[in-house]
């Protein structure tokens, strides 16, 4: 069976320093993750996803995010915060086995300070 | 990418009431899918909208409580029936706009509904 698990409630942050969202996932396949952000009163964005090749996968708006296969983790990064970048956090996983089926994490609250 | 958009964006209805959510797309999809979000946590999967077929309900839901239809490849439509407050939530429509496990969705803005 699928899972995500996001072990933070809430991240917080200033302005200017690197963010790290934590991400660990459970799959019986190989896996697709993705991450989304959710702005308030807003639906949810795609922000970035791995499916295979480099580690270390680009998306929107700055955000980075690194698969490690051996801790099954698929952590969010970004170098800089702003405080434009808070906001709700899911990360999510498909596999094969589960077809189109998406499980989302419980969600990560990032709070960036000025 | 696919634009979604839901209507109503919100609505207060009353308890025993049924509200029927609609669910418009700018192209034609691949799958649709109905999701439950309570503010602030995250997604419960609700069902699948298929194309021509019955829709593919999640463990705890059912036709009869929220009936879904799907008529063509741009639009479904959502009934949260005999509302009780348990049913006060965010239903968001998303859509996988092309074949392919690796494809990310994309989210309608929401129906915040509120049952008094």
């Amino acid at each position: 069976a699928q899972s995500v698990a996001q072990p933070e409630d809430q991240v917080n942050v200033a302005e200017g320093n690197p963010l790290t969202v934590k991400c660990t996932y459970s799959v019986s396949g190989n896996p697709y993750l993705f991450w989304y952000v959710q702005y308030p009163n807003r639906g949810l964005q795609f922000l970035l996803k791995y499916i295979t090749g480099d580690n270390l996968v680009k998306g929107s708006y700055g955000f980075e995010a690194e698969f490690n296969k051996s801790q099954t983790s698929f952590h969010l990064k970004k170098p800089s915060a702003l405080v434009s970048d808070s906001a709700l956090y899911f990360c999510a996983v498909r596999d094969e086995t589960g077809g189109f089926k998406t499980i989302f994490g419980a969600g990560t609250r990032l709070f960036v300070k000025a | 990418s696919a634009v979604i958009s839901q209507k109503p964006s919100r609505d207060i209805c009353q308890r025993g009431t049924s509200l029927t959510i609609q669910c418009q797309v700018d192209s034609q999809v691949t799958m649709m899918f109905w999701y439950r979000q309570q503010p602030g946590q995250s997604l419960t999967l609700i069902a699948t909208a298929n194309q021509g077929s019955e829709a593919t309900y999640e463990s705890g839901f059912v036709i009869d409580k929220f009936p879904i239809s799907r008529p063509n490849l741009t639009f479904s439509t959502l009934t949260v029936s005999n509302m009780s407050p348990e049913d006060s939530s965010i239903y968001l429509c998303s859509v996988i706009d092309s074949p392919g496990l690796a494809k990310e969705q994309f989210f309608g803005p929401g129906t915040r509904l509120t049952v008094l």
